[in-house]
């Protein structure tokens, strides 16, 4: 069974904290992302990664960085978590293409005060 | 810019409606398209991929008109559990999957 975990499902941050959400898959993708859902807006793509240390700017990286040094794990970091940064954050992985079925972690629920 | 569109909704049906959910898309050099589903407080899961032939999954259908550049998804005989947030999910070549703002759906009893 398909796997993509997220280190937590809900984190209370302060504003100017540095924050790391964690994504690891167990399906040897290749590719991986992560979105922020936010009500009336959608799934928004903030960057993603096609290869180990390879990244890609989604439609929202101000911000936002990423790092990817294992296939199996992306990382999101907030270098100065801000409270317009309050939100869902997923995680998704899909194997070759970019076209291909993602698969979605379970979410994790940021919030910043 | 808005690359895919759907009509929020929500749309509130009774158990055994038929229900069509539309959706739009502006690049016509779009390849790949698929219907994703999300229940509330869930990640997004793959329903359904759309194919140019139109395609069929139990009581799901999906169809595709590439010179209306629109996709469509009919849901028949709708149950309580269909109740959900529907994704229209675009690729175009080389870039990440593009997904709409869901179009939510209650069945009723």
């Amino acid at each position: 069974d398909v796997k993509v975990t997220q280190s937590s499902r809900y984190l209370v941050k302060r504003t100017g904290e540095k924050v790391f959400l964690e994504c690891v898959q167990d399906m040897d993708h290749e590719n991986m992302f992560w979105y922020r859902q936010d009500p009336g807006l959608g799934l928004r793509l903030i960057y993603f990664s096609y290869d180990v240390k390879m990244k890609e700017k989604g439609d929202i990286p101000e911000g936002y960085s990423v790092s990817r040094e294992k296939k199996e794990r992306f990382s999101l970091i907030l270098e100065s978590a801000s409270t317009n940064q309050t939100s869902m954050y997923l995680c998704a992985s899909s194997r070759g293409g970019l076209g291909n079925e993602q698969f979605f972690g379970p979410g994790t629920r940021l919030t910043v005060l | 810019r808005k690359e895919v569109e759907q009509d929020p909704g929500p749309f509130n049906v009774p158990e055994g409606a038929t229900v069509a959910f539309n959706c739009t898309y502006s690049n016509s050099a779009s390849q790949s398209f698929f219907w994703y589903r999300q229940d509330c407080r869930k990640e997004p899961k793959l329903l359904m991929s759309v194919y140019s032939s139109g395609n069929e999954d139990g009581r799901f259908t999906a169809q595709l008109n590439r010179a209306s550049q629109y996709i469509s998804l009919l849901i028949r005989d709708s149950k309580l559990s269909d109740s959900a947030t529907y994704l229209c999910v675009v690729n175009q070549a080389g870039t990440a999957l593009i997904f709409g703002k869901g179009t939510t759906l209650s069945v009723s009893s």
